[in-house]
């Protein structure tokens, strides 16, 4: 069966230092992954996703992810953190393993600090 | 604008009295889906549709119903609360399931049940 693990619920880090959010997975089969934000009270958007084309794979508002087979690994960087990134952030996989149906992490709460 | 609305986005009940929440989505998607948000718990899947009267199952079904009688509209019936349903709950949408198809996701219905 397939599962997401996110390693850390909460990441504290200062405004303009790196961002690294990790995420593992397990799928028998190729997977596609996501990286989803869910800021205060509002629903999840897509940040980015990896669809078996470049490993590296650049979203919005700075953020990229980096899908690593060997590793089972798909962690989100954004070099310099800014106050606006404070949210939280979810590890999706989808693949023939799940039906296409997306298996979410835990999410992890990033908080920025000034 | 393309959106998916959820209604109500806060809801007090009591155990056992019926309710309906409803999800519209105005964007032509095939696909649309329900999950609860419990905190440390990501988010989980509750039901999921592939098109018009097409529904089936997702990871957490019991004491929930849908139905899809149009494709815009699909509405999460609960017919007994119970405290553990207490929860946050999205409604989602996407061209299709399979492959790497984005999910919108509504606002959020808050729900609590005493």
């Amino acid at each position: 069966a397939q599962s997401v693990t996110q390693l850390g619920s909460h990441v504290s880090v200062s405004e303009g230092a790196l961002v690294l959010l990790r995420c593992n997975y397990s799928s028998s089969v190729p997977p596609y992954l996501f990286w989803y934000v869910q800021y205060p009270n509002q629903g999840l958007q897509l940040l980015l996703k990896y669809t078996s084309a470049a490993t590296l794979v650049k979203g919005i508002n700075g953020f990229e992810a980096e899908f690593k087979k060997s590793e089972t690994s798909f962690h989100l960087t954004k070099p310099s953190a800014h106050m606006s990134d404070a949210a939280e952030y979810f590890c999706a996989v989808s693949s023939l393993d799940s039906n296409y149906q997306l298996i979410w992490g835990a999410g992890t709460k990033l908080i920025i600090k000034p | 604008e393309a959106q998916v609305t959820q209604n109500p986005r806060y809801l007090i009940t009591v155990t056992g009295k019926k309710l309906t929440v409803t999800c519209s989505q105005n964007m032509n998607h095939e696909y649309m889906s329900w999950y609860r948000q419990d905190p440390g718990l990501g988010l989980r899947q509750i039901y999921y549709s592939m098109n018009v009267e097409v529904t089936d199952k997702g990871d957490v079904p019991e004491g929930y119903k849908v139905s899809r009688k149009e494709k815009r509209n699909f509405p999460l019936i609960l017919e007994s609360p119970s405290p553990n349903q207490t929860s946050l709950y999205f409604c989602a949408s996407s061209l299709g399931a399979g492959s790497s198809y984005e999910q919108y996701f509504g606002p959020g219905t808050r729900l609590t049940v005493t």
